[in-house]
């Protein structure tokens, strides 16, 4: 069965500490993707990153960068230099192929808090 | 912006009214969702629809009814809810097949 696992329930950082959410996944599908998304306090999940299981490729995208490891089943989120507006809650997701791609499964969430 | 509106925004409703909650999707999107998100559980889905044509119900009671009459627009008629139906009402879009979805801001329920 397909599980997104969140240990870290809740990360506190000064500004401009970096700082990375952890996120393990589990599923019997050889072909799947993975999602980061955003909470911000008005409610709207934000889009950030969507990964499929056969590019391991990290990405940076400015302050934000993935790691994609399928050895350990892991997809973990790093923020440089992290800000307040980047207080938050953070969800990863899967979705596999068995599942015609649109189940998305989330984890229970990481929340954020950047004080100045 | 994410293109996706939903509303209202806020829903008080006691456990005998009926009410129903809309999402609009400008996106040109195919395929829509309805999320329920609760005060320490993960964001759970509760149905799908692609091309106006219900794909998943992930065994959510009948007390939810979802209609798609477009695939622009979706709603959730509720009646007879129960205090536990409480939550935050999350509607998406994205096109099938393993796309990302974008989300709405969803809708606050109350059920008193």
């Amino acid at each position: 069965a397909q599980k997104v696992t969140q240990a870290q329930t809740e990360i506190s950082v000064v500004e401009k500490e970096d700082v990375t959410l952890d996120c393990v996944y589990e599923t019997r599908d050889t072909t799947y993707y993975l999602f980061w998304y955003k909470q911000p306090p008005s409610g709207e999940l934000v889009f950030l990153i969507r990964r499929n299981s056969f590019d391991e490729q990290n990405e940076i995208s400015g302050r934000y960068s993935w790691n994609f490891q399928k050895s350990t089943s892991s997809f973990n989120f790093t923020i440089t230099a992290s800000q307040v507006v980047d207080s938050a809650v953070y969800f990863c997701a899967l979705s596999e192929a068995g599942t015609g791609f649109q189940k998305l499964v989330f984890g229970t969430g990481t929340r954020l808090l950047v004080s100045p | 912006e994410t293109g996706v509106t939903q509303t209202p925004r806020h829903l008080v409703m006691g456990m005998t009214n009926k009410k129903s909650l809309k999402c609009e999707q400008h996106l040109g999107h195919n395929a829509m969702y309805w999320y329920k998100q609760s005060a320490k559980k993960p964001l759970e889905l509760m149905f799908v629809y692609n091309f106006k044509e219900q794909t998943e119900n992930n065994s959510v009671p009948s007390r939810f009814s979802p209609e798609c009459p477009n695939s622009s627009h979706l709603f959730l008629h509720l009646h007879t809810l129960q205090p536990e139906d409480s939550a935050l009402y999350l509607c998406a879009s994205s096109q099938v097949q393993g796309h990302e979805q974008y989300f709405g801001p969803g809708t606050r329920l109350t059920v008193t």
